[in-house]
């Protein structure tokens, strides 16, 4: 059974930083890519940022740009996001979801973790 | 604004048939694959449709998906109550480099 189970989110000041974690199972993490998935409170789903499963790709949304980083370490089955500079528009609960491929352009994700809330405010 | 364009609402009697578009353009439905998720109230989002018209194993075939052009829908048929939610289209973007969502569609069954 595919689980994924992200972790890291809290309240941080404006300015600050943040990692979040996803911890994978049921599956060969390395053979996926990663995305992750924004959803601030009461609105729509909001495409973060996508790693290729050997780590060596990866795509932004430009409003996070130079300011998140994702990354992967397959030997841990885990992914993370490094979110630095954050703003109270980064407000948001913070879904994980594998995706159906290996390499990118992502096709679709198959299944989502549940979720982490990050609040961004002083 | 979101990139792909759907209705902010959709309604239905139980048993009836909804459909619920997704509009986009030549860099994202028009060249790319076409996903919809399904997120009941309080949930992480789920796959529903994969691949424009592809069913994960699970969904029942009262969903199904269609693609012609830039556009793309859902169908949804012998409407029940327990379908009342959330349900969003995607697609990769080649000019973006990235996934682009719907602002989703909120489905109530009367």
């Amino acid at each position: 059974e595919v689980q994924l189970l992200e972790s890291g989110g809290g309240l941080v000041q404006p300015g600050g930083s943040l990692r979040l974690s996803c911890a994978a199972s049921g599956f060969t993490f390395s053979s996926y890519a990663m995305s992750w998935v924004r959803q601030a409170p009461g609105k729509g789903l909001e495409w973060v940022s996508v790693v290729s499963g050997s780590g060596g790709s990866t795509y932004y949304a430009d409003s996070v740009k130079g300011r998140f980083t994702i990354s992967r370490d397959n030997s841990k089955n885990t992914l993370y996001l490094q979110m630095n500079s954050l703003r109270a528009e980064d407000t948001a609960v913070y879904y994980c979801a594998k995706e159906s491929r290996w390499d990118l352009p992502t096709r679709w994700s198959d299944y989502w973790g549940q979720g982490t809330l990050v609040t961004v405010s002083s | 604004q979101s990139v792909l364009t759907q209705p902010p609402s959709a309604s239905g009697t139980p048993g009836q048939r909804v459909t619920i578009s997704c509009s986009g353009s030549s860099s994202n439905i028009g060249s790319n694959t076409v996903s919809w998720y399904q997120q009941l109230p309080g949930t992480a989002p789920k796959l529903l449709i994969y691949s424009n018209n592809q069913r994960p194993s699970g969904v029942p075939d009262r969903f199904s998906g269609s693609k012609s052009g830039t556009s793309a829908s859902l169908a949804i048929s012998g409407l029940q109550s327990e379908d009342e939610a959330d349900y969003y289209c995607a697609a990769w973007d080649d000019s973006l480099n990235g996934v682009v969502f719907g602002g989703g569609t909120k489905l109530t069954v009367l």
